[in-house]
């Protein structure tokens, strides 16, 4: 079973910042956070994780709590095609082959 | 470098027939796991094959089956088709010691 709980959906206003949240109370301190989304009928898009301090790329943003029980994953400036299920995951670090475990997601629908 | 690719992408077979579908990991990447997602359902872990070798799987029954080949290519193959098996096929590659696991786009299988 997914180690994590997310709401089912959100709506944003485009060019608006989207903030998806993640609870992950039981998590491990070996275990990373995983993001990934899926746009409609297509394949899961990676788009990043982290283990304990803040994380930034090109795509989004990920702000992890002290305590490491929940996280943010923060897309700055929405668009229409980020309409998509986001997915968050924790996943033993240093174990990059080992399943991934989904659980149901966020819809996040991007409003114009 | 090129990414997942997977094939085919639609396929419609009858119940109690044999199929088998095919992924061609990322450039480098010795791993690939395959995932089976129901509609409406997050993606979920069937098997994982490493260096030609199955190397985990998840509770799906031995109908569900497959092959890595030296290039790091795979198949997934599912014998005795039911119903059920009707959902998107998806596989991801990643490499020892990397984190990410990336998708291809999926086959999408309905077993009539």
């Amino acid at each position: 079973d997914a180690k994590t709980t997310q709401p089912p959906s959100m709506d944003c206003a485009e060019g608006r910042a989207a903030n998806l949240p993640c609870n992950h109370s039981t998590i491990s301190g070996n275990e990373y956070v995983y993001w990934y989304r899926q746009i409609h009928s297509q394949g899961p898009q990676y788009i990043i994780h982290g283990l304990k301090n803040n994380e930034t790329n090109e795509m989004a943003s990920l702000i992890i709590t002290e305590d490491r029980k929940s996280s943010t994953l923060i897309l700055p400036h929405a668009t229409l095609r980020d309409t998509a299920v986001y997915y968050c995951i924790v996943r033993v670090a240093g174990s990059g082959n080992t399943p991934l475990v989904f659980g149901k997601g966020t819809r996040l629908s991007v409003i114009a | 470098e090129t990414g997942v690719t997977q094939s085919p992408t639609h396929l419609i077979k009858t119940r109690g027939q044999q199929v088998t579908l095919r992924c061609s990991s990322q450039s480098g990447h010795n791993t690939v796991s395959w995932y089976q997602q129901a509609l409406g359902q997050g993606p979920q872990f069937i098997f994982q094959y490493y260096r030609e070798e199955e190397n985990g799987r998840g509770n799906f029954p031995p109908r569900f089956s497959g092959l890595q080949f030296p290039n790091y290519s795979s198949e997934l193959n599912v014998n005795a088709l039911e119903l059920d098996d009707s959902a998107l096929y998806l596989c991801a590659s990643s490499s020892t010691g990397q984190e990410t696991q990336y998708f291809g786009p999926g086959t999408r299988l309905l077993v009539l």
